[in-house]
This record gives structure tokens, C-alpha cells and sequence, in this order.
């Protein structure tokens, strides 16, 4: 069964320094992978994936993640922090079961914070 | 496009009464999704839809029912709530349809405020 972990409940960044949050999955297939963000009392929207190809994954407001199978990691990162990135972060495993529906497995969450 | 709804925005019932939760999609999805979020917990799978018809437990189906209206309609019922059952109810939608087509987006709604006193 599939399963992410999340390091770290609560990260903080000065504005202008590397954000890192950390994720690690465990998964008996090759895994699909994704990060969301939510922003006070919103849904959640969808920042990257990965599926197959590069593992090396770009997405919206500067955001990158690299897929480590070594590692079993799938890493968020964003050189550059802005305050507007102040949000909740979570990681997903797509569950690859036949007829799953594509359910996704989240983490428990990590919320950046952003100082001035 | 309004893509997911979800109503209520905020509910507050008391222990033992039952109410449903409205979502629709108009992004003619195959797949939809009902989470509650919960501190420190993530989000955690009540029930799902893989198309219109067919309704599948998640992690933490105990004390809600479901029902898929229509391809576009998703609805939660509470029979009879809970203070366990305070959260906030995300509802989502996906194009992954029974052939197995995976990796695909979902798209979240809103969310439902629920406390239950």
C-alpha cells in the first residue's frame, strides 16, 4: 500500500531564502506524485506532478520538485521565497490500483511561513 | 466554468441531527471524491465515485452514505452527526475513468465548514 511522510509540520523562511519541504513516499509500483498548495480557506490546487518522463518536475509560481526513486523522495523546493507562498503544502501518491479511481494517498501536511 | 462547487460554505449542527453535503463539477469528470481535513491529519478519503453509478469506501467511511446523482453530482450525507465529525469537507473531481487512466489532476472545491456540537 502506499503511504507519503511529510517532514515537518511547520517550516519558516525568511522572504528572498530557499524553500525546502520534504517528502517521502512509500510505494510498491512506480508511483504517481503530486504537491498541492492551499492558501487560508481554500480548496486545494494543484502546484506539480510527476508521472513518468523527467524527473526533474517544474510547476506554477516557481515551484520544483525532482523524483529520487533511490531516495524515495519527491522534494518540493523554490529558490527564491515569496511572502505570497505563505500556505499549506501537501504531498500525494496516486493509488495505482486497478479500478482505484485514482485515489490519491496525502501527507499530513506541511505549512510555510514567511517572514519578512 | 465554475469547475467544483460545494455547498454549504459553513453548517453547524448539533449531535444527532443528519444533513447533506452538495458538490457538483461541470468539467464532465468521471471520478469524484469526498475528503475531511483534520489538523495535523491531511486529507483523508471518505468515499469515491470512479464513474457515474458506482460509489467505493476510502479510509474513513464510518458515519457517512453517498450518493453520485448524476456524472455531474456528488452528495455526503450525515445521518446522524457526530462531535468526531467536525471538519472540513473537501469535495473533488478527476478525469480518471475505470480503464485505469491515472495520474490525472483532481480539482478541489471550495470546502464545507461542519461543526457538530
Amino acid at each position: 500500500a502506499q503511504s507519503v511522510t511529510q517532514l515537518g509540520s511547520h517550516v519558516s523562511v525568511s522572504e528572498g531564502a530557499l524553500v525546502l519541504l520534504r517528502c517521502n513516499y512509500s510505494s510498491s509500483v512506480p508511483p504517481y506524485l503530486f504537491w498541492y498548495v492551499q492558501y487560508p480557506n481554500q480548496g486545494l490546487q494543484l502546484l506539480l506532478k510527476y508521472t513518468t518522463g523527467a524527473t526533474l518536475v517544474k510547476g506554477i509560481n516557481g515551484f520544483e520538485a525532482e523524483f529520487k526513486k533511490s531516495e524515495t523522495s519527491f522534494h518540493l523546493t523554490k529558490p527564491s521565497a515569496h511572502m505570497s507562498d505563505a500556505a499549506e503544502y501537501f504531498c500525494a501518491v496516486s493509488d495505482r490500483g486497478y479500478n482505484q479511481g485514482g485515489k490519491l494517498i496525502f501527507g499530513q501536511g506541511t505549512e510555510l511561513s514567511v517572514k519578512p | 466554468n465554475a469547475g467544483v462547487t460545494q455547498t454549504p460554505k459553513f453548517q453547524v449542527l448539533k449531535t444527532g441531527q443528519s444533513m447533506t453535503l452538495q458538490c457538483a463539477q461541470d468539467m464532465n469528470h468521471n471520478s469524484m471524491y469526498w475528503y475531511r481535513q483534520d489538523p495535523g491529519m491531511g486529507l483523508r478519503l471518505i468515499y469515491y465515485s470512479a464513474s457515474e453509478g458506482t460509489t467505493d469506501k476510502g479510509e474513513v467511511p464510518n458515519g457517512y452514505n453517498v450518493s453520485r446523482l448524476n456524472k455531474r453530482e456528488f452528495s455526503l450525507r450525515l445521518e446522524s452527526a457526530a462531535p468526531s465529525q467536525t471538519s472540513v469537507y473537501f469535495c473533488a473531481s478527476s478525469e480518471v475513468g475505470l480503464a485505469g487512466v491515472i495520474g490525472e489532476t483532481q480539482y478541489f472545491g471550495p470546502g464545507t465548514r461542519l461543526l457538530v456540537l
